[in-house]
């Protein structure tokens, strides 16, 4: 079955505590994005890759990074978690080219406390 | 850059009642538009898309026209039903995806 899978579903971290969101997808697709949904802000683009080992800044970036070295994964990490990061995160992927469906996963509620 | 406006929610209609939803884009080029529904609790999915003017998408009794002239992309339902109740997100393709704010839509029995 094609899907993006994220983990984890929920997490409650403290403000400084490093942490890594997973994002693997099995439909061998080129382009990954992390997005955050926050209420009447629909979905921000964090980052984006457009292969392995090329990524670059979506609209939101600051306070995240980002690795590609494989092409089925693309984790989130959040080197010190502020409260302002509590959001919902979602991953996704496409094939190339602008047409191309965008599948999502499941998202991660974050919370920072 | 390009960017997407979706009508403000939320939404609130009773069943087999009419439905729209205006979007309206800005971009420099062609790009391709997308409808995409969150039901509570999931990700997002695509609902319908089109890819050049004049196209029309469809799916689930869904429509939506892709308007260059008036650079709109308004989606529309002729008769919903409580399973639609969702959160619809309008966006457009270049070589990234944009995503409108989103508009809750509740329907009643």
């Amino acid at each position: 079955e094609a899907q993006v899978t994220q983990n984890p579903r929920y997490l409650i971290t403290v403000t400084g505590k490093k942490l890594t969101v997973t994002c693997s997808q099995n439909m061998n697709h080129e382009y990954m994005s992390w997005y955050r949904q926050d209420p009447g802000l629909g979905l921000r683009q964090i980052y984006y890759s457009m292969n392995v080992e090329v990524t670059d800044k979506g609209d939101v970036p600051e306070g995240y990074k980002v690795s590609r070295k494989e092409k089925r994964n693309f984790p989130l990490i959040l080197e010190s978690p502020s409260p302002n990061q509590t959001s919902l995160y979602f991953c996704a992927s496409r094939a190339g080219g602008e047409v191309t469906e965008a599948f999502f996963g499941q998202g991660t509620r974050l919370t920072v406390v | 850059g390009d960017s997407v406006t979706q009508m403000e929610g939320p939404v609130t209609l009773s069943e087999e009642a009419f439905l729209t939803i205006n979007c309206t884009y800005t971009a420099t080029g062609y790009p391709s538009l997308f409808w995409y529904v969150q039901y509570p609790g999931e990700g997002l999915q695509l609902l319908l898309k089109a890819t050049k003017a004049d196209d029309k998408g469809s799916n689930k009794g869904f429509e939506a026209t892709y308007r260059k002239e008036t650079t709109s992309f308004h989606l529309e339902k002729g008769s919903v039903q409580v399973s639609d109740s969702a959160v619809y997100f309008c966006a457009l393709s270049d070589y990234k995806l944009s995503f409108g704010a989103g508009t809750t839509v509740t329907v009643r029995a």
